[in-house]
């Protein structure tokens, strides 16, 4: 069965500084990887989506990489802010061919400090 | 805010009971998808409609059952609730078809007592 693991420790990070948060999937490679943002009781909010033929995307602060060689996705945020902690969560198709039924992982908690 | 509505916030119940939980896409989704998030679980798939016909099923217990409606908001009916029942409940929608973004709702708190 499909698996994806995120860093489930939390990363505390300083003000300024780039968080990296990493995605690794295992079993068959993914036409496209999803992450979102979680704030705690509250639903996920979509971030960005990377396919399978692009190794890099980029929206303002964000940037996010597929190598489906290693099989990983890297997040990253430059210059990050306190306003940036949260839970953040990657998501790919559970099957091939089924786009939309997603499996995510459990999140990596980011804490950005002043 | 997302444009996606659940309703109710909160719910509390006793074991045993059987609850309905509600949701209304953004404007122009055809497709609802259910989950359910606990501590020990994470965001887990329940099941997914697409304008009116089920499209995917996950790991959704048979004590669960939901539908979409023809102005597309969607229900889902939880019965023979048992304390492990206790979650949050996210609705999500999204476009259909190619791999679109998917928009959650505020979620629905269930506590079984």
């Amino acid at each position: 069965s499909q698996k994806i693991e995120q860093n489930s420790e939390a990363l505390n990070i300083q003000e300024g500084k780039t968080a990296t948060l990493t995605c690794n999937y295992t079993n068959y490679s993914p036409a496209y990887l999803q992450w979102y943002r979680q704030d705690p009781g509250r639903g996920p909010v979509f971030l960005l989506l990377i396919r399978e033929n692009e190794k890099e995307k980029r929206k303002e602060r964000l940037k996010v990489t597929f190598d489906t060689t290693l099989k990983q996705s890297l997040f990253h945020i430059t210059a990050s802010q306190p306003a940036d902690s949260a839970t953040y969560l990657c998501a790919y198709p559970l099957e091939p061919g089924g786009y939309n039924k997603l499996i995510f992982g459990a999140g990596t908690r980011l804490a950005v400090h002043p | 805010d997302s444009g996606v509505t659940q309703t109710p916030k909160h719910l509390i119940t006793a074991t045993g009971q059987r609850v309905t939980l509600r949701c209304s896409p953004r404007s122009g989704d055809l497709s609802v998808y259910w989950y359910q998030q606990s501590l020990d679980q994470g965001l887990q798939f329940l099941i997914q409609y697409y304008n009116g016909e089920e499209r995917a099923k996950g790991n959704i217990l048979e004590r669960f059952s939901a539908q979409q409606f023809p102005d597309l908001h969607s229900e889902l009916n939880l019965s023979s609730l048992e304390l492990g029942d206790s979650a949050l409940y996210f609705c999500a929608s999204s476009g259909g078809g190619e791999p679109y973004e998917q928009y959650f709702g505020p979620g629905t708190r269930l506590t079984v007592t």
